[in-house]
């Protein structure tokens, strides 16, 4: 069965650049969500889009943005990275928000690493 | 804000050995999720509970969610080397997943 895809896996950036990353949702899926995970921590929840629309927003800093597509990929922009950005990435979809589809599949992640 | 306590933070087993990890909540939870998660990979999906009560299995793997809705278990049965990994629960208040903090699980063979 086809999986969430992320791309690229690994991104080695410097401090004050700027990194996109970037998310296919399963087919079929049309929310997609956004999460990162430092090293020995449990994933955060960033954002998350239903139908291109942002439906929730956590801790993302503003440094950060993302948008959904027409054909459901998702984009996560992250400008001026700081050190403590270095992190993996993860994307995951779902069906909806709402019902049965609360089930959320992760993608392989992105290790961004800043120096 | 909202958070899970979970528990315990790490087992070392014996393979072939049953393995019980749980979730609690300060709130109520709708929905219950447990994964796994190897080193640097993304979060699998293992057990989705929806109902007060419930107990699902999968192969080896069982959860139940909570009678209160405040809580949820994992037991694994007969632990095998490939099951090394952090489980982590999660927990859905709105659209985004709130996890607790892992459990590592080492197992020898």
């Amino acid at each position: 069965a086809a999986g969430v895809i992320q791309s690229p896996r690994h991104l080695i950036k410097e401090k004050r650049e700027t990194a996109t990353l970037k998310c296919y949702p399963i087919p079929r899926h049309d929310t997609v969500y956004w999460y990162q995970q430092g090293p020995g921590q449990d994933p955060q929840f960033l954002i998350s889009f239903y139908e291109k629309m942002q439906s929730d927003k956590g801790s993302i800093p503003d440094r950060f943005s993302a948008q959904q597509f027409s054909d459901y990929h998702s984009e996560l922009n992250m400008s001026s990275l700081e050190l403590g950005d270095s992190a993996l990435y993860f994307c995951a979809s779902s069906l909806g928000v709402k019902g049965p589809s609360y089930e959320q599949y992760f993608g392989p992640g992105t290790r961004l690493t800043v120096t | 804000g909202q958070q899970l306590n979970q528990s315990p933070q790490s087992m070392f087993i014996q393979e072939g050995e049953d393995v019980s990890m749980n979730c609690t909540s300060s709130s109520i939870f709708n929905t219950w999720l447990w994964y796994k998660q190897d080193p640097g990979e993304g979060p699998v999906l293992l057990i989705a509970l929806y109902k007060a009560g419930e107990l699902t299995s999968n192969g080896r793997l069982t959860a139940q969610f909570g009678i209160t809705r405040k809580d949820s278990f994992l037991n694994i049965s007969a632990s095998i080397p490939s099951d090394v990994g952090i489980y982590f629960c999660a927990g859905h208040p709105t659209g985004k997943l709130i996890f607790g903090q892992g459990t590592t699980l080492q197992v020898k063979p």
